[in-house]
Protein backbone atom coordinates (compact mmCIF):
# COMPACT_ATOMS: atom_id res chain seq x y z
CA UNK A 1 0.00 0.00 0.00
CA UNK A 2 1.45 3.28 -0.99
CA UNK A 3 2.91 5.52 2.20
CA UNK A 4 3.82 8.94 2.81
CA UNK A 5 7.51 8.55 4.33
CA UNK A 6 9.16 11.57 6.51
CA UNK A 7 12.42 11.59 7.19
CA UNK A 8 13.71 12.57 9.67
CA UNK A 9 11.75 10.19 12.55
CA UNK A 10 13.39 12.19 15.33
CA UNK A 11 14.94 15.72 15.12
CA UNK A 12 16.62 18.00 18.19
CA UNK A 13 17.62 21.08 17.60
CA UNK A 14 19.27 24.38 19.57
CA UNK A 15 16.78 27.75 20.20
CA UNK A 16 17.15 29.97 16.93
CA UNK A 17 18.35 27.31 14.46
CA UNK A 18 16.71 26.60 11.37
CA UNK A 19 15.11 23.11 10.57
CA UNK A 20 13.60 21.87 7.68
CA UNK A 21 11.39 18.73 7.79
CA UNK A 22 11.28 16.02 4.94
CA UNK A 23 8.46 14.50 3.14
CA UNK A 24 8.04 12.41 0.01
CA UNK A 25 3.87 12.33 -0.42
CA UNK A 26 1.93 9.40 -2.18
CA UNK A 27 2.99 9.99 -6.15
CA UNK A 28 -0.07 10.16 -7.77
CA UNK A 29 -1.70 12.94 -5.11
CA UNK A 30 -1.75 16.31 -6.33
CA UNK A 31 -2.93 18.02 -2.59
CA UNK A 32 -0.25 18.37 0.35
CA UNK A 33 -0.69 19.32 3.87
CA UNK A 34 1.27 19.59 7.03
CA UNK A 35 0.02 19.17 10.38
CA UNK A 36 1.62 19.58 13.70
CA UNK A 37 0.41 17.87 17.59
CA UNK A 38 1.78 19.18 20.56
CA UNK A 39 2.49 16.52 23.10
CA UNK A 40 -0.73 15.98 24.61
CA UNK A 41 -2.53 18.26 23.08
CA UNK A 42 -5.13 18.26 19.43
CA UNK A 43 -3.59 17.85 15.57
CA UNK A 44 -3.74 21.06 14.42
CA UNK A 45 -3.65 22.12 10.61
CA UNK A 46 -0.53 24.23 9.25
CA UNK A 47 -0.84 24.81 5.49
CA UNK A 48 -2.10 23.08 2.16
CA UNK A 49 -0.08 22.85 -1.08
CA UNK A 50 -1.24 22.72 -4.48
CA UNK A 51 -0.20 23.13 -7.68
CA UNK A 52 3.10 24.51 -6.27
CA UNK A 53 1.38 27.24 -4.23
CA UNK A 54 -0.49 27.18 -0.52
CA UNK A 55 -4.40 26.95 -1.02
CA UNK A 56 -4.83 27.28 2.99
CA UNK A 57 -3.20 28.22 5.86
CA UNK A 58 -3.67 28.55 9.93
CA UNK A 59 -2.51 31.22 11.85
CA UNK A 60 0.30 29.17 13.19
CA UNK A 61 1.64 28.95 9.63
CA UNK A 62 3.42 32.32 10.02
CA UNK A 63 6.76 34.39 8.62
CA UNK A 64 8.60 31.56 10.24
CA UNK A 65 7.45 28.64 8.41
CA UNK A 66 7.40 27.71 4.58
CA UNK A 67 7.02 24.91 2.32
CA UNK A 68 8.38 24.14 -0.93
CA UNK A 69 8.31 21.38 -3.17
CA UNK A 70 11.16 21.43 -4.91
CA UNK A 71 11.57 18.50 -7.34
CA UNK A 72 8.71 16.00 -8.21
CA UNK A 73 8.50 13.73 -5.35
CA UNK A 74 9.52 15.69 -1.79
CA UNK A 75 7.40 18.56 0.08
CA UNK A 76 9.44 20.21 2.86
CA UNK A 77 8.57 22.40 5.73
CA UNK A 78 10.96 24.91 6.67
CA UNK A 79 10.96 26.29 10.37
CA UNK A 80 13.34 29.16 11.05
CA UNK A 81 14.74 30.00 13.95
CA UNK A 82 13.20 27.76 15.87
CA UNK A 83 11.61 28.19 19.36
CA UNK A 84 10.95 26.03 22.69
CA UNK A 85 7.40 25.88 21.47
CA UNK A 86 7.82 24.60 18.19
CA UNK A 87 8.63 21.23 19.89
CA UNK A 88 5.90 18.96 18.56
CA UNK A 89 5.17 16.28 16.14
CA UNK A 90 4.72 17.39 12.53
CA UNK A 91 2.78 15.45 10.58
CA UNK A 92 2.91 15.66 6.56
CA UNK A 93 -0.36 14.34 4.45
CA UNK A 94 -1.25 13.92 1.10
CA UNK A 95 -4.25 13.42 -0.94
CA UNK A 96 -5.85 13.16 -4.18
CA UNK A 97 -8.08 14.51 -5.23
CA UNK A 98 -8.79 16.44 -2.25
CA UNK A 99 -10.46 14.65 0.32
CA UNK A 100 -10.12 11.30 -2.17
CA UNK A 101 -12.38 8.60 -1.53
CA UNK A 102 -10.01 7.21 1.39
CA UNK A 103 -9.66 10.24 2.94
CA UNK A 104 -5.96 11.77 3.61
CA UNK A 105 -3.04 9.58 4.05
CA UNK A 106 -0.60 10.69 6.59
CA UNK A 107 3.01 9.93 7.12
CA UNK A 108 4.43 8.69 10.61
CA UNK A 109 5.49 11.88 11.92
CA UNK A 110 8.73 13.83 12.47
CA UNK A 111 9.39 14.26 16.40
CA UNK A 112 10.80 18.05 16.91
CA UNK A 113 12.42 18.76 19.69
CA UNK A 114 14.02 22.26 20.29
CA UNK A 115 16.01 22.61 22.87
CA UNK B 1 -14.34 27.65 15.27
CA UNK B 2 -14.15 24.33 17.24
CA UNK B 3 -14.79 21.14 15.23
CA UNK B 4 -15.15 17.45 15.82
CA UNK B 5 -14.95 17.56 19.76
CA UNK B 6 -15.23 13.61 21.10
CA UNK B 7 -16.85 12.33 23.83
CA UNK B 8 -15.98 10.38 25.99
CA UNK B 9 -12.05 12.12 26.42
CA UNK B 10 -10.96 8.47 27.57
CA UNK B 11 -13.06 4.73 27.64
CA UNK B 12 -11.85 1.61 28.99
CA UNK B 13 -13.28 -2.12 28.34
CA UNK B 14 -12.78 -5.18 28.14
CA UNK B 15 -11.88 -7.23 25.49
CA UNK B 16 -14.61 -8.69 23.22
CA UNK B 17 -16.93 -5.63 24.51
CA UNK B 18 -18.08 -3.06 22.00
CA UNK B 19 -16.59 0.61 22.40
CA UNK B 20 -18.70 3.69 20.91
CA UNK B 21 -17.07 7.09 20.96
CA UNK B 22 -18.77 10.46 19.40
CA UNK B 23 -17.75 13.05 17.84
CA UNK B 24 -19.71 16.81 17.79
CA UNK B 25 -18.65 19.71 15.48
CA UNK B 26 -20.47 23.32 14.68
CA UNK B 27 -20.14 23.86 10.97
CA UNK B 28 -21.35 22.78 7.72
CA UNK B 29 -18.96 19.92 6.79
CA UNK B 30 -18.31 18.37 3.24
CA UNK B 31 -16.95 15.05 5.31
CA UNK B 32 -16.23 13.58 8.62
CA UNK B 33 -13.19 11.04 9.09
CA UNK B 34 -12.22 9.04 11.53
CA UNK B 35 -8.73 8.36 12.85
CA UNK B 36 -6.55 6.19 14.68
CA UNK B 37 -3.17 6.86 16.75
CA UNK B 38 -1.18 4.41 18.83
CA UNK B 39 0.49 6.45 21.40
CA UNK B 40 3.35 8.97 20.10
CA UNK B 41 2.99 7.34 16.17
CA UNK B 42 1.01 8.46 13.14
CA UNK B 43 -2.22 8.84 12.15
CA UNK B 44 -3.70 5.53 10.62
CA UNK B 45 -7.08 6.50 8.35
CA UNK B 46 -10.15 4.40 9.35
CA UNK B 47 -12.66 5.87 7.69
CA UNK B 48 -14.90 8.70 5.71
CA UNK B 49 -17.94 9.52 5.86
CA UNK B 50 -19.72 12.07 3.42
CA UNK B 51 -22.23 14.77 4.47
CA UNK B 52 -24.76 12.72 1.94
CA UNK B 53 -24.39 9.41 4.07
CA UNK B 54 -25.81 8.42 7.18
CA UNK B 55 -23.96 4.76 8.16
CA UNK B 56 -20.79 3.50 6.61
CA UNK B 57 -19.35 -0.13 7.92
CA UNK B 58 -15.80 -1.10 7.32
CA UNK B 59 -14.77 -5.03 9.36
CA UNK B 60 -15.65 -4.21 12.48
CA UNK B 61 -15.85 -0.37 12.46
CA UNK B 62 -19.57 1.09 12.07
CA UNK B 63 -20.11 4.90 11.73
CA UNK B 64 -22.89 6.90 11.80
CA UNK B 65 -23.25 10.77 10.73
CA UNK B 66 -26.41 13.32 11.84
CA UNK B 67 -25.80 16.40 9.87
CA UNK B 68 -29.08 17.51 11.74
CA UNK B 69 -27.35 17.18 15.13
CA UNK B 70 -24.07 17.71 13.87
CA UNK B 71 -22.98 14.46 15.44
CA UNK B 72 -20.97 11.21 14.48
CA UNK B 73 -20.36 8.12 16.39
CA UNK B 74 -17.77 5.07 15.93
CA UNK B 75 -18.75 2.10 16.79
CA UNK B 76 -15.72 -0.72 17.09
CA UNK B 77 -17.14 -4.23 17.48
CA UNK B 78 -15.72 -7.26 19.08
CA UNK B 79 -12.73 -5.59 20.30
CA UNK B 80 -9.42 -6.13 20.77
CA UNK B 81 -6.62 -5.76 22.83
CA UNK B 82 -4.71 -4.13 19.01
CA UNK B 83 -7.47 -1.36 18.79
CA UNK B 84 -6.23 0.27 21.93
CA UNK B 85 -4.95 3.58 20.82
CA UNK B 86 -6.30 6.94 20.64
CA UNK B 87 -9.29 7.57 18.22
CA UNK B 88 -9.89 11.10 16.27
CA UNK B 89 -12.64 12.55 14.04
CA UNK B 90 -11.58 14.82 11.69
CA UNK B 91 -14.28 17.21 9.84
CA UNK B 92 -13.69 18.81 6.41
CA UNK B 93 -15.67 21.73 5.41
CA UNK B 94 -14.47 22.08 2.09
CA UNK B 95 -11.83 24.36 2.67
CA UNK B 96 -8.49 22.60 2.03
CA UNK B 97 -7.76 21.23 5.54
CA UNK B 98 -9.45 18.80 8.54
CA UNK B 99 -10.04 20.18 12.05
CA UNK B 100 -9.32 17.64 14.79
CA UNK B 101 -11.32 16.84 18.24
CA UNK B 102 -9.09 16.08 20.82
CA UNK B 103 -9.53 12.37 21.14
CA UNK B 104 -10.81 9.73 22.66
CA UNK B 105 -8.18 7.03 23.93
CA UNK B 106 -9.24 3.76 24.14
CA UNK B 107 -7.74 0.93 26.29
CA UNK B 108 -8.96 -2.77 26.01
CA UNK B 109 -8.34 -5.09 28.43
CA UNK B 110 -7.17 -8.83 27.93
Amino acid sequence: EPEVTQTPSHQVTQMGQEVILRCVPISNHLYFYWYRQILGQKVEFLVSFYNNEISEKSEIFDDQFSVERPDGSNFTLKIRSTKLEDSAMYFCASSAPREGTYGYTFGSGTRLTVV
Amino acid sequence: SQQGEEDPQALSIQEGENATMNCSYKTSINNLQWYRQNSGRGLVHLILIRSNEREKHSGRLRVTLDTSKKSSSLLITASRAADTASYFCATDANDYKLSFGAGTTVTVRA
